[in-house]
């Protein structure tokens, strides 16, 4: 398994909604990452795990909140968002021995705020 | 502290006609060079990377980029893109003593015309 997969793949909410996102990796990573691109925009780095602790946090509002409940999972929990965090939400995870890896992305959730 | 810089934010192309996507970055210390390549409404994949030795690298479909530690340049090229090529760019620096904090370029859009 070589890949690092994301649900759900579209996400609409309400201002007062709760709702989680899922990144899922089996390539043994154990740095894992979240990501936020508006469009035509680069990643913007939001928050890095480490060996399933806490490494980075880019003073992301409170209102996102990740979790790494082990080794291949990485959950964002959002809540009370605002319109303007309507965006794709990236993960990536990136193997953390034998010299400098690459991250590796997945597909992204495509997040709507009304 | 690193930075890079994408010259071009668009690059309008005919199909089999030759390409160059110019990347220059800044950094006070030794960096590792990354293109990404993002298709729409997908995640980011990695296209290739320098890491050290040669400094010409190549990819599986036909890309190289070289690395020019003089001019400070990782320049991506093509000799023939086809339509399937049209998509966003990223190039990217790691400081090469590691860390998490991968910084990207603003993106090149390469928009190839049949």
């Amino acid at each position: 398994d070589t890949e690092v997969t994301q649900t759900p793949k579209h996400l609409v909410m309400g201002m007062t909604n709760k709702k989680s996102l899922k990144c899922e990796q089996h390539m043994g990573h154990r740095a894992m990452y979240w990501y936020k691109q508006k469009a035509k925009k680069p990643p913007e780095l939001m928050f890095v795990y480490s060996y399933e602790k806490l490494s980075i946090n880019e003073s992301v509002p409170s209102r996102f909140s990740p979790e790494c409940p082990n080794s291949s999972l990485l959950n964002l929990h959002l809540h009370a968002l605002q319109p303007e965090d309507s965006a794709l939400y990236l993960c990536a995870s990136q193997f953390l021995a034998g010299g400098f890896n690459e991250q590796f992305f997945g597909p992204g959730t495509r997040l709507t705020v009304l | 502290a690193q930075s890079v810089t994408q010259l071009d934010s668009q690059v309008p192309v005919f199909e089999e006609a030759p390409v160059e996507l110019r990347c220059n970055y800044s950094s006070s210390v030794s960096v590792y060079l990354f293109w990404y390549v993002q298709y729409p409404n997908q995640g980011l994949q990695l296209l290739l990377k320098y890491l050290s030795g040669s400094t010409l690298v190549e990819s599986i479909n036909g890309f190289e980029a070289e690395f020019n530690k003089s001019q400070t340049s990782f320049h991506l090229r093509k000799p023939s893109v086809h339509i399937s090529d049209t998509a966003e760019y990223f190039c990217a620096v790691n400081r090469n003593t590691g860390g998490f904090k991968t910084i990207f370029g603003a993106g090149t859009r390469l928009f190839v015309k049949a």
